[in-house]
């Protein structure tokens, strides 16, 4: 199985502190991403790369960036943080299904509950 | 922009009783379709996942479908137990994946 860990588990921060996410994967899988999940919409992309130094945004970026220095590393930065980004964070990578390699499935990590106060 | 679309929001079922759940998407241009278990604070764990040209896939007691012309996809869970109370969600591939709000199941024991 792939192997996906999200650190901090949980983090409570104060408003406009800047605050970093790390995503690790064990193996070298190309696509990562950062989706938030938040009651009444749901998960939702923040940015995702699709390798080193290679990344792009998802439909919730604005106050996020990302870096990805390594293909086992994929950090999301909130910049200042706001109250509106207190939410869970999820990372996922792409991965091939064990009996159709063609295809390609998702694996999530156990997700950062993130509070901003 | 893709809407994906789970209906019901919430069901409630005795133990034994097969569950029906229902997924919709708007563009039929799809890589494939994965449904997810998540339980409440945590993780999501993929169940299923069907590609674009296949039309159902099977694991255990769970079933899914894939319609992809009418964009629809079912999860068939036979023989609902109480450890199968959990929120399921369906998403959508195409080239990124865009979920459905979920269905969260309660099984009575």
């Amino acid at each position: 199985d792939a192997g996906i860990t999200q650190s901090p588990r949980h983090k409570v921060t104060e408003t406009g502190t800047p605050v970093t996410l790390r995503c690790h994967q064990t193996e070298n899988h190309r696509y990562m991403y950062w989706y938030r999940q938040d009651p009444g919409h749901g998960l939702r992309l923040i940015h995702y790369s699709y390798g080193v130094k290679d990344t792009d945004k998802g439909e919730v970026s604005d106050g996020y960036s990302v870096s990805r220095s390594k293909t086992e590393d994929f950090l999301l930065t909130l910049e200042s943080a706001t109250s509106s980004q207190t939410s869970v964070y999820f990372c996922a990578i792409s991965v091939p299904d064990r009996e159709i390699k063609a295809n390609y499935g998702y694996t999530f990590g156990s997700g950062t509950r993130l509070t901003v106060v | 922009k893709q809407e994906v679309t789970q209906i019901p929001a919430a069901l409630s079922v005795p133990e034994g009783e097969n569950l029906v759940l229902n997924c919709s998407f708007t563009d039929s241009a799809i890589y494939n379709l994965q449904w997810f278990r998540q339980d409440p604070g945590k993780g999501l764990t993929s169940l299923l996942l069907i590609q674009s040209s296949q039309r159902e896939q099977t694991s255990g007691r769970l079933n899914a479908s894939l319609d992809k012309s009418s964009g629809r996809s079912t999860l068939y869970i036979a023989a609902s137990q109480p450890g199968d109370s959990a929120t399921y969600l369906c998403a959508v591939d195409d080239y990124k994946l865009s979920f459905g709000a979920g269905t969260t199941v309660t099984v009575r024991a």
